[in-house]
């Protein structure tokens, strides 16, 4: 099944906009980007998903790549609660989601 | 209030016996699923179920059992054949084959071994 890549950690600055970025060279043509994040102790949640084009929703944007071989989540200003695990999926008709790691990302007031 | 319930938050087992998670949902959803969560690490797939008596192995099956007898629920055991059972146990629901609509998650069951 597809697979995706993503920095371990990342750290930003309270109210600066965060650019967390995937890889997903794998990707098939019908494979939808999601994004959820999840923060300690708590279950996932989700952030975003798109196709081929950029999408905005009131928790962030997603910004995916003309060959749809990579795409990032942008944060437009950070805060506190915004520290998390992120993470990048594709979502494969018929199947369950596929959790990697995710990136951590700290934010620093 | 439509949503994913866990139950209990936190669970203690002694070694050998089983023990079933609650996960009840009222989204109407077909699919559900259980993950495993260690310290550090991301989601692994124990089961899924993607319609009523019906269900499938994920990649970490081995000493866990579910039953779909009901859309609304989709209880997991973990049973003594499970070596290292303690971790974070999340369900997850959502529409059967939508690539297009997200998963709702639950709060997740913390299960420790004494």
């Amino acid at each position: 099944d597809a697979k995706t890549t993503q920095p371990n950690s990342m750290e930003s600055n309270e109210e600066e906009p965060v650019h967390l970025p995937c890889n997903h060279s794998t990707i098939s043509g019908t494979d939808y980007i999601h994004w959820y994040r999840q923060l300690p102790s708590q279950g996932p949640e989700y952030v975003i998903h798109g196709l081929t084009s950029n999408v905005n929703n009131r928790m962030a944007s997603l910004a995916i790549a003309e060959d749809r071989k990579s795409s990032t989540l942008i944060l437009h200003r950070a805060t506190l609660r915004d520290a998390a695990v992120y993470y990048c999926i594709l979502r494969e008709s018929g199947y369950a989601l596929n959790f990697g790691k995710g990136t951590s990302l700290l934010v620093t007031p | 209030d439509g949503g994913i319930t866990q139950s209990p938050k936190y669970l203690f087992r002694k070694e050998g016996q089983n023990v079933t998670l609650s996960c009840e949902q009222n989204l109407n959803h077909d699919a559900m699923y259980w993950y495993r969560q260690d310290p550090g690490q991301g989601l692994r797939l124990i089961y899924y179920s993607q319609i009523v008596n019906d269900f499938q192995k994920g990649d970490i099956a081995e000493g866990y059992s579910v039953s779909r007898e009901k859309k609304e629920s989709f209880p997991l055991t973990v049973t003594s054949a499970q070596k290292n059972p303690t971790a974070f146990y999340l369900c997850a629901s959502s529409i059967r084959d939508s690539m297009n609509t997200e998963a709702f998650f639950g709060q997740g069951t913390r299960l420790t071994v004494v």
